[in-house]
């Protein structure tokens, strides 16, 4: 089955720098990619997704790039502000099931 | 309709004891998910539901596990002779299918502590 894997576990950035989370997943039959961002007490909330037609997609300061053949993902967030600061989530869906297999998240710190 | 709903947020209960969760979706949402989430990792997909089918089943969901949909609607999932191990957050999502790669809209969870 699909397994997916993330980078850093933690990351800790100045308010108004930029954060960069990397995942790489292993199914090459996987065609879509959504990032998740959790906060304390609430479950994830889908805030970007990239699906495999696609290399990147932007959505005012998140921006999500694909390459299929390493089977990479990247999440960018430009700008930061204290209120991202969040576990997130990168994800990949098994094609054969349509179910969405997490990787194990990054803690972002974003230090005013 | 104001999202995916879980009921109770907390669960507090003794090894052995049986416990229910209840997750009420979306309601033109016709799929629905079951996670778990233990502290400091991902979720971890259970079962999911399609209307009252259910298409999969985890190797984590052991025998003790249960999980029903009755008529589409909302699910329960049943955990029989509670084990510390069970101790998670228990995360419900649903999505509308129709479309390849639909979005999961999660639930607050139900956090299991198991004594």
């Amino acid at each position: 089955g699909e397994n997916v894997e993330q980078h850093p576990s933690t990351l800790s950035v100045q308010e108004g720098d930029s954060a960069v989370i990397k995942c790489t997943y292993s199914d090459s039959a996987s065609n879509y990619f959504p990032w998740y961002k959790q906060e304390l007490g609430k479950g994830p909330q889908l805030i970007i997704d990239i699906r495999s037609n696609v290399g990147e997609k932007k959505d005012q300061r998140i921006a999500v790039t694909l390459n299929k053949t390493a089977k990479h993902f990247s999440l960018h967030i430009t700008e930061t502000q204290p209120e991202d600061s969040a576990v997130y989530f990168c994800a990949a869906t098994e094609t054969s099931y349509d179910k969405v297999i997490f990787g194990p998240g990054t803690s972002l710190s974003v230090i005013p | 309709d104001t999202g995916v709903s879980q009921n109770p947020r907390h669960k507090i209960t003794k090894r052995g004891q049986n416990v229910t969760f209840r997750c009420d979706p979306i309601s033109e949402h016709n799929r629905l998910y079951w996670y778990r989430q233990t502290l400091g990792q991902g979720p971890e997909f259970l079962t999911y539901f399609q209307n009252e089918a259910q298409l999969e089943k985890s190797r984590l969901l052991s025998d003790r596990f249960s999980a029903e949909r009755p008529k589409g609607s909302f699910s329960t999932l049943e955990i029989q002779r509670t084990e510390q191990g069970d101790s998670a957050m228990y995360l419900c999502a649903s999505s509308q299918s129709g479309q390849p790669n639909e979005k999961l809209f999660f639930g607050s969870g139900t956090q299991l502590s198991v004594l």
